[in-house]
């Protein structure tokens, strides 16, 4: 069975610094991976997808993800926060055979000033 | 943005009635999704839509019914609303199952 598990319910980064958010999934099959940002009363909207083809994959707003197999993770990483990225960020899993997808509980991005 | 509207967008009712939420798109995606989001909970899938009249159960079905009579709209029932049933209601769709998921604003439903 698919899961998805986001190590980090609350991340805090001064603006300017990296942004690390964690995800690992648990999945039996080769999965379609995702993230996706809420800013605070919207809905969500897709930063970026892996689906087997370049391990690193590039999304909006500077945000990038890599895929590792062997550590069954895909991390969201960005070099340099902005005010503007302080939202909450979900990570989605679906497998190859996949019905829908799965989401995990997500983590809440700050960024102070 | 796609063209997802959800209603009502704010609903408050009391416990024993019944609730219809409606999601209506104008993307003409083939699968629909209604969520639940709760407070350390993220996103829960009630049920899904790959199809007219196609519909199945997602994780957290129980005490909800959807359908879809039409491409277009995608409706959520809860036969009769409970307190547990409190919540942020978002639809979404897609054009196929591996495709960016679209989501609406969002439905919140209390209920007292």
């Amino acid at each position: 069975a698919q899961s998805v598990t986001q190590l980090d319910s609350h991340v805090s980064v001064s603006e300017g610094t990296p942004v690390l958010l964690r995800c690992n999934y648990s999945s039996s099959y080769s999965p379609s991976l995702f993230w996706y940002v809420q800013h605070p009363n919207k809905g969500l909207q897709l930063l970026l997808k892996y689906t087997s083809a370049a391990t690193l994959v590039k999304g909006i707003n500077g945000f990038e993800a890599e895929f590792k197999k062997s550590e069954t993770s895909f991390h969201l990483t960005k070099p340099s926060a902005h005010m503007s990225d302080a939202a909450e960020y979900f990570c989605v899993v679906l497998e190859q055979a996949g019905t829908a997808l799965i989401f995990g509980k997500g983590t809440t991005l700050s960024v102070s000033s | 943005d796609a063209g997802i509207t959800q209603s009502p967008r704010h609903k408050v009712t009391e416990t024993g009635t019944p609730v219809t939420l409606r999601c209506h798109q104008t993307e003409n995606h083939r699968y629909m999704y209604w969520y639940r989001q709760d407070p350390g909970h993220g996103l829960r899938l009630i049920h899904y839509s790959y199809g007219v009249k196609d519909t199945d159960k997602g994780e957290v079905s129980d005490g909800y019914s959807v359908s879809r009579s039409k491409t277009e709209d995608f409706l959520l029932t809860l036969e009769s609303a409970t307190s547990s049933q409190t919540s942020v209601y978002f639809c979404a769709i897609s054009e196929d199952i591996e495709r960016e998921l679209f989501f609406g604003e969002g439905s919140r439903l209390t209920v007292l």
